[in-house]
């Protein structure tokens, strides 16, 4: 398995433009998180899911859009992006009840964006 | 909603001395406390957890200890090794099925050789 794999690793946006962040993981997980890192803190989170078709706000969704229509799949979208979005966005699933220890969340190597 | 602070920031300790970092939550009703392990560069990753019904568990040279009433968790790391620098997380969250995780700010720890 690859596990949870995230891309780009790096990203600079101008302020004002838009992307999308990818996430994927192949373990057949129905629940899938974005988290922010800034500088010196803890992850926040910002969207999950509990499955395809499933999402839901979390800490710190304003900026931000997720959707979900497969269970692999779980892009978060930045739209006009601003200084504050500066930050390493992070991935993550859990197992579902019956795969193995449904309380650890497995975590993707983090994309880097930097907005100027 | 659930606010956790994580004390101290940065820690320091000699090789083959111990390391405990502590964590405080606010919301009563959190009953599962995870630490997550991140290494410089890399992401963070599960390292031991406990659940509202026990009071200390342990995995070889790390144990986190619970204190319900205090509304407190530590986690304790014996026999350090410089392999154990890296930035180590608590976190906070409700009965599972809640899956809004919340985590302290950090601990960056330094083994010392």
């Amino acid at each position: 398995n690859a596990g949870v794999t995230q891309t780009p690793k790096f990203r600079i946006l101008k302020i004002g433009q838009s992307m999308t962040l990818q996430c994927a993981q192949d373990m057949n997980h129905n629940y899938m998180y974005w988290y922010r890192q800034d500088p010196g803190m803890g992850l926040k989170l910002i969207y999950y899911s509990v499955g395809a078709g499933i999402t839901d706000k979390g800490e710190v969704p304003n900026g931000y859009n997720v959707s979900r229509s497969t269970t692999e799949d779980f892009p978060l979208r930045l739209e006009l992006a601003a200084p504050s979005q500066t930050s390493v966005y992070f991935c993550a699933s859990r197992p579902n009840s019956g795969q193995g220890d449904p309380y650890e969340q497995y975590f993707g190597p983090g994309t880097r964006l930097t907005v100027t | 909603g659930e606010n956790v602070e994580q004390h101290p920031s940065t820690l320091s300790v000699q090789e083959g001395d111990s390391a405990v970092i502590k964590c405080t939550y606010s919301d009563s009703a959190s009953n599962y406390f995870p630490w997550y392990k991140q290494e410089l560069g890399k992401r963070p990753q599960l390292i031991i957890d406990i659940r509202s019904n026990v009071g200390e568990k342990k995995d070889q040279r790390i144990a986190v200890t619970l204190n319900k009433t205090a509304k407190h968790f530590s986690l304790h790391i014996t026999e350090t090794q410089p392999e154990d620098s890296a930035v180590y997380f608590c976190a906070a969250s409700k009965d599972f099925g809640n899956e809004k995780l919340t985590f302290g700010t950090g601990t960056r720890l330094t083994i010392i050789p």
